[in-house]
This record gives structure tokens, C-alpha cells and sequence, in this order.
């Protein structure tokens, strides 16, 4: 268990709709990221937010928007689904210590299926 | 820009044989470098990791890794495969630590194990 937790785990929708994607970091980390995993472009990062600040941007597609909530936990939110945006969408998080090597903890992801 | 490729999306060993799977990268900056693992169903998880210091490091489950500069690679090898050692696994570069910096991911490599 990494200690980060999303939710939730499957989603089926269909094309047009709207999602929201949650993510739970590990308890004291400031950082989270956003992967999306997909058979044909593999492991894309998206967006990383830290401490309610957004900090790096990725491939992000201008449907999909993020954000970091006071409590740390942050949302992916994807509208005008489309077929292609089915994937596995992980979250990811980081401490920021003098300790840290970079190494990011996973959540074991959410399934989404756009039908 | 860093970039990470991995030789071969499937590779196929004889339980009790060597692993070897291939990771080159490409930094403008001294890298740091990941091997996570990825199981059905599963997140990611750290097989282990490079930052500075001995450039031959030991991870989990028997896996170890060698950080090569002149040849820019990361292979990991683990001298004898076992049937659960049969997963995806992925290479993974950053220029830093911190907590600021996204991990660059390679398209990932598919291990399976026959008896």
C-alpha cells in the first residue's frame, strides 16, 4: 500500500460527459501528479500541483483541468469525453524533504471507459 | 529535454534464467533514474532508484540496476527470473529531487516468465 488513495477505481461513461477524478496523497506530502496510462501512448504525465499551486504542466488536453484543495487531496476533471480519453488515470505524490530522490508513490489508478 | 527509451516492449525468459531488460536515457543534467513495476490491476511501484553515489544499486525482489554515464543506460537485470517476477516494468528519469520535478516514463517493458 502506498498510501495514496484515488477514487474511484472503475468509471464507465459515455462520449460528452463530464468526470471527476479523486486523489488522496500520502499523509504529508505537498505534491501531486497526474499520469494518464493508455495501450497507445503509455505512461504521459499531465499536471503536477503543489501545496494548492500548480507547478508543472504536461500533455494536458485543455478539456481536462486539476486542482489541489487546502487539504491536499486533489481532483482531474475531464469533460466532453471522448472515446479516446478511455485510460487509466493514476495520481501520484511526493514529499518535498531534504530527503527526497524524486521517488513518487502511485495510486493503483482509475479505470475510466468512455462508451 | 529527457527522454527514456527501453529496448524490447516484450520479453520472454525461462523461469531461472537471467532478466535483462534495457533502459538508455537522454538529460541535459546529471539524472536521476527509477525502475518501478507494474503488476495487473496494479499501480506502480519502486523496484529501486539511482541518485547519486555507487552507480550499481540493489532493489527489491532481487533486482539491481547499473547507472553507465558513457553509455547513458540503466539496465536492469536480476540473475534469476521467477514466475512472479512476470509484469510490466518501466524506467523512469528525473533531473532532480525535491519533490518539483515530474518523472519522465519509457514506454515500459513486458516480462514474462514460462516455466
Amino acid at each position: 500500500d502506498s498510501g495514496v488513495t484515488q477514487t474511484p477505481k472503475h468509471l464507465i461513461t459515455a462520449t460528452g460527459q463530464r468526470v471527476t477524478l479523486r486523489c488522496s496523497p500520502r499523509s504529508g506530502d505537498l505534491s501531486v501528479y497526474w499520469y494518464q496510462q493508455s495501450l497507445d501512448q503509455g505512461l504521459q504525465f499531465l499536471i503536477q500541483y503543489y501545496n494548492g499551486e500548480e507547478r508543472a504542466k504536461g500533455n494536458i488536453l485543455e478539456r481536462f483541468s486539476a486542482q489541489q484543495f487546502p487539504d491536499l487531496h486533489s481532483e482531474l476533471n475531464l469533460s466532453s469525453l471522448e472515446l479516446g480519453d478511455s485510460a487509466l488515470y493514476f495520481c501520484a505524490s511526493s514529499a518535498l524533504t531534504g530527503a527526497n530522490t524524486g521517488e513518487l508513490f502511485f495510486g493503483e489508478g482509475s479505470r475510466l471507459t468512455v462508451l | 529535454a529527457q527522454s527514456v527509451t527501453q529496448l524490447g516492449s516484450h520479453v520472454s525468459v525461462s523461469e531461472g534464467a537471467l532478466v535483462l531488460l534495457r533502459c538508455n536515457y537522454s538529460s541535459s543534467v546529471p539524472p536521476y533514474l527509477f525502475w518501478y513495476v507494474q503488476y495487473p490491476n496494479q499501480g506502480l511501484q519502486l523496484l529501486l532508484k539511482y541518485t547519486t553515489g555507487a552507480t550499481l544499486v540493489k532493489g527489491i525482489n532481487g533486482f539491481e540496476a547499473e547507472f553507465k554515464k558513457s553509455e547513458t543506460s540503466f539496465h536492469l537485470t536480476k540473475p534469476s527470473a521467477h514466475m512472479s517476477d512476470a509484469a510490466e516494468y518501466f524506467c523512469a528519469v528525473s533531473h532532480g529531487a525535491g519533490g518539483y520535478n515530474k518523472l519522465i516514463f519509457g514506454a515500459g517493458t513486458r516480462l514474462a516468465v514460462h516455466p
